[in-house]
């Protein structure tokens, strides 16, 4: 695998259920994104993590939980969500935290909430 | 504090015409700016970035941009459409005074005609 890959690709979940979503970079980067992508808005950014720390939670709701237990891997753990949280969400990796920084998106996984 | 604008959010060209793409950024800071590209069911990926060098920046796919700062513009150019390039073009800005996340306009979509 290159680049940045994202599992699962489609996601259809209750407003009960309890879900993970994973993003692995394979570009040896030191900072990763999770983005909200809605039709006709803007991209969200809803957390950055930087040497699997934590360095911005961009007023995102308690039931939407981050986690980078390394700086591959990057997950988003989802619980008791809302049909508004439908969307695509889009990870993305790049080489440090530079306002220079080109950004490497994952195909994204789209999310249904029922 | 910086802010993108897409004038459009569809563009319909025919095959083999030019193609423009208007973009026009707010910032306090000299900018730095990029063309991000997204095809169906895939994430964005990087056409063209603007790091403060040559002010014309040409990019994959034979697209070009041009920083104009007298006009707060980047607008996205391509002498001749290919049925291929239709997909999602999003512009963004970032920032040289330390807020390294770059602001994503809100998308124009490009639809090539036969």
């Amino acid at each position: 695998e290159t680049g940045v890959t994202q599992t699962p690709r489609h996601l259809v979940m209750g407003m009960t259920n309890k879900k993970s979503l994973k993003c692995e970079q394979h570009l040896g980067h030191n900072a990763m994104y999770w983005y909200k992508q809605s039709a006709k808005k803007p991209l969200e950014l809803m957390f950055v993590y930087s040497l699997e720390e934590r360095v911005e939670n961009n007023s995102v709701p308690s039931r939407f939980s981050p986690e980078c237990p390394n700086s591959s891997h990057l997950f988003l753990h989802l619980h008791t969500l809302q049909p508004e949280d439908s969307a695509l969400y889009l990870c993305a990796s790049s080489q440090d935290r530079m306002s220079t920084d080109t950004q490497y998106f994952g195909p994204g996984t789209r999310l249904t909430v029922l | 504090a910086q802010s993108v604008t897409q004038l459009g959010s569809h563009v319909s060209v025919s095959e083999g015409a030019l193609v423009l793409l208007r973009c026009n950024y707010s910032s306090s800071v000299p900018p730095y700016l990029f063309w991000y590209v997204q095809y169906p069911n895939q994430g964005l990926q990087l056409l063209l970035k603007y790091t403060s060098a040559a002010t014309l920046v040409k990019g994959i796919n034979g697209f070009e941009a041009e920083f104009k700062k007298s006009e707060t513009s980047f607008h996205l150019t391509k002498p001749s459409a290919h049925m291929s390039d239709a997909a999602e073009y999003f512009c963004a800005v970032s920032d040289s005074g330390g807020s390294y996340i770059p602001t994503f306009g809100r998308g124009t979509s490009l639809i090539v005609h036969p």
